[in-house]
C-alpha cells in the first residue's frame, strides 16, 4: 500500500465519548501534519511532527491530544468534543522544509 | 505575516473553456507556490508547484506561473473537461509551515 492512509473514513461521536483517528503514511516522509477543514474556512494546521517532534500547536483546544509513535504514523485523541469540531480531519506528510505535502482522504467527522 | 488570497467560487464553465482561478499572496521570504486540487471524498493532491521567481509549475494540461512582482500565481488551462470538476487551493510553503486559501469550486458542464 502506498501514500497516506487514513482511519476511519467516517466517525458519528457524542460529546463524552472518547475516539482516536489514525494516520499511517508509506511515503518515507519525516514530517507528519494534521489539518482542519470545515466549510467556507481555509484549511486549519493543528499540529506538526517533524522527526517525530511536535514543532507547531496553533492554539489547539486540549480536547484535542495528537500522538506521533514514529515516523509513519500519527494519531489524532478526541475527548469531549463540543458540536462546532465537526469537520474534515486531513493527516498530511512531506519530506521537509518546502517539499509538497501528501494527503490521505481524511476522516469525516460528527460531533452530535 | 504569510496568507494567500484566492479568487470566490463557485466557477461554473462550459466544456473546453478557458479557466482562470487567481490567486495572490503574502509572504516573508521566499515561499514556495502550489496548487492543490480536491475531488470530492476525497483529500488534496499536488496539483503543480513553483519555488522560485518566473517559475512556471504544469501538470495536466493546467499551468501557473510564480509572478513575484505581482505576488501572484493564477491557474489556468486552456480546455476544461468535466472530468476537472473540483475544489482547487492555492497554497504558500514557508519552511514547515504551509498556507492555503479558502479554495475555488469549479464545475464543468458538458
Amino acid at each position: 500500500e502506498t501514500g497516506v492512509t487514513q482511519t476511519p473514513r467516517h466517525l458519528v461521536m457524542g460529546m463524552t465519548n472518547k475516539k482516536s483517528l489514525k494516520c499511517e503514511q508509506h511515503l518515507g516522509h519525516n514530517a507528519m501534519y494534521w489539518y482542519k477543514q470545515s466549510a467556507k474556512k481555509p484549511l486549519e494546521l493543528m499540529f506538526v511532527y517533524s522527526l517525530e517532534e511536535r514543532v507547531e500547536n496553533n492554539s489547539v483546544p486540549s480536547r484535542f491530544s495528537p500522538e506521533c509513535p514514529n515516523s509513519s504514523h500519527l494519531f489524532l485523541h478526541l475527548h469531549t468534543l463540543q458540536p462546532e469540531d465537526s469537520a474534515l480531519y486531513l493527516c498530511a506528510s512531506s519530506q521537509g522544509r518546502e517539499s509538497p505535502l501528501h494527503f490521505g482522504n481524511g476522516t469525516r467527522l460528527t460531533v452530535t | 505575516g504569510n496568507s494567500v488570497t484566492q479568487m470566490e467560487g463557485p466557477v461554473t464553465l462550459s466544456e473546453e473553456a478557458f479557466l482562470t482561478i487567481n490567486c495572490t499572496y503574502t509572504a516573508t521570504g521566499y515561499p514556495s507556490l502550489f496548487w492543490y486540487v480536491q475531488y470530492p471524498g476525497e483529500g488534496l493532491q499536488l496539483l503543480l508547484k513553483a519555488t522560485k521567481a518566473d517559475d512556471k509549475g504544469s501538470n495536466k494540461g493546467f499551468e501557473a506561473t510564480y509572478r513575484k512582482e505581482t505576488t501572484s500565481f493564477h491557474l489556468e488551462k486552456g480546455s476544461v473537461q468535466v472530468s476537472d470538476s473540483a475544489v482547487y487551493f492555492c497554497a504558500l510553503s514557508t519552511g514547515n509551515q504551509f498556507y492555503f486559501g479558502t479554495g475555488t469550486s469549479l464545475t464543468v458542464i458538458p
